[in-house]
């Protein structure tokens, strides 16, 4: 069980490039989730998926676009990346009676 | 809506010393808190849960923490650091009881261990 993965692990962009990461699954979770991380501001949660065809916005969607074709993927695209999109970003799963999460190792981003 | 809040950014101890990081919950009890750890340039991990069943909840590498409804805290702790323990932490709480309502994340602490 490879559990939640991402890649890239590292990635640096230029201003008003686009890009995917991408996060994969294979705990058969339902719910999938993406936060980016910044200094001082813990998880911010930026767009969530409860299944396959089913996503809705989060704390800070702007920028962000996602889609859920399957289970196993929840890709998360930067339209057209600025300096202010610079974090580290974790894709997580959730399961169980008791709402715990199962992060990935995180994608860091830089946008120049 | 759910918040939290972890009183200090930044926390020193010696190795050995008693380990106390802060969580405050907003005044409505979460049915779930949890404690989260993340290593340098690693992915979180969940320490522990409180899901109601008891107030005092044990965690990995002897972590533990107290849920006090009363001061709307579930602080952490751990009796002796270790060098192993440097890391940085996170307090959350779940705005529900299903998988597929939000977890509401703290700012985080960050603990050093001094040898």
């Amino acid at each position: 069980n490879a559990g939640v993965t991402q890649t890239p692990k590292f990635q640096v962009l230029k201003t008003g490039q686009s890009m995917t990461l991408q996060c994969a699954q294979d705990m058969n979770h339902e719910y999938m989730s993406w936060y980016r991380q910044d200094p001082g501001m813990g998880l911010r949660l930026i767009h969530y998926s409860v299944g396959a065809g089913i996503t809705d916005q989060g704390e800070v969607p702007n920028g962000y676009n996602v889609s859920r074709s399957t289970t196993e993927d929840f890709p998360l695209r930067l339209l057209s990346a600025a300096p202010s999109q610079t974090s580290v970003y974790f894709c997580a799963t959730t399961q169980g009676s008791y709402n715990e999460q199962f992060f990935g190792p995180g994608t860091r981003l830089t946008v120049l | 809506a759910q918040s939290v809040t972890q009183l200090g950014s930044h926390v020193s101890v010696s190795e050995g010393a008693l380990v106390l990081l802060r969580c405050n919950y907003s005044s409505s009890v979460p049915p779930y808190l949890f404690w989260y750890v993340q290593y340098p340039n690693q992915g979180l991990q969940l320490l522990l849960k409180y899901t109601s069943a008891a107030t005092l909840v044990k965690g990995i590498n002897g972590f533990e923490a107290e849920f006090k409804k009363s001061e709307t805290s579930f602080h952490l702790t751990k009796p002796s650091a270790h060098m192993s323990d440097a890391a940085e932490y996170f307090c959350a709480v779940s705005e529900g009881r299903t998988s597929y309502d939000k977890v509401i994340f703290g700012p985080g602490t960050s603990l050093s261990v001094i040898p």
